[in-house]
């Protein structure tokens, strides 16, 4: 049973550019939460989503961010005119909705803006 | 002040050592409290949860819940060189009986056993 994936590993844009950071959740798992990791500092939280719906995107900044989780297909998350402030690391989790307390985390997709 | 605190170490002990990680948090709507392990430049790894007050024990770890003084620990005994890593303590509110899954995170620790 394939973990959580997340791609591309590495992405590298220019400032202005669009970066689109793909997670494909474990089998099974319906709900998928999106965090960022600065350096030197914790996960944070940006948002969760279950197929086709937003439940909770409090802590998504206001502007060039978004999420979907199409009905079909991996989950997105999308930042337009990327800055230099948006380089970090940036996780997605998975759960089944039930056993939500084990969430299962990707590896990553680590964003450069140079 | 952060909704969760924790000392970001660094932590070094000897091979053999209990080490001890803990946590203090201000929300006290939290009930679930897990600690995950994160390697350098791999994904946070869940070891365990635990729900309300009370000790859970899983191997070589334990974690410990003191709602009343809103403070968590990670106990690891008998510490290994492969036990270094960053662990991150995380909380989350309780919904329809189970976690709601957006989890607020500590700092993280970090910590080194040398052999």
């Amino acid at each position: 049973n394939a973990g959580v994936m997340q791609n591309p590993r590495h992405l590298v844009r220019r400032r202005g550019q669009e970066a689109r950071l793909r997670c494909s959740p474990m089998k099974g798992h319906s709900h998928v939460y999106w965090y960022r990791q600065l350096p030197e500092e914790g996960l944070k939280f940006m948002v969760y989503l279950q197929k086709e719906n937003i439940i909770d995107e409090s802590g998504m900044p206001k502007e060039r961010f978004s999420a979907e989780f199409p009905k079909e297909g991996p989950s997105i998350l999308r930042i337009q005119q990327v800055v230099r402030g948006d380089s970090a690391a940036y996780f997605c989790a998975s759960s089944d909705g039930v056993r939500t307390t084990e969430a299962f985390f990707g590896q990553g997709t680590r964003l450069t803006v140079v | 002040q952060k909704e969760v605190e924790q000392d970001p170490g660094p932590l070094s002990v000897p091979e053999g050592a209990i080490v001890s990680l803990n946590c203090t948090y201000s929300n006290s709507a939290f009930q679930y409290f897990m600690w995950y392990r994160q390697y350098s430049r791999k994904g946070p790894e869940l070891l365990m949860y635990t729900y309300s007050s009370g000790n859970k024990e899983d191997g070589r770890f334990t974690a410990q819940v003191d709602k009343s003084s809103k403070y968590i620990s990670l106990f690891i005994r008998d510490s290994q060189p492969s036990d270094s890593a960053t662990y991150l303590c995380a909380m989350s509110v309780s919904a329809g009986g189970t976690s709601y899954g957006k989890l607020t995170f500590g700092q993280g620790t970090i910590l080194t056993v040398h052999p």
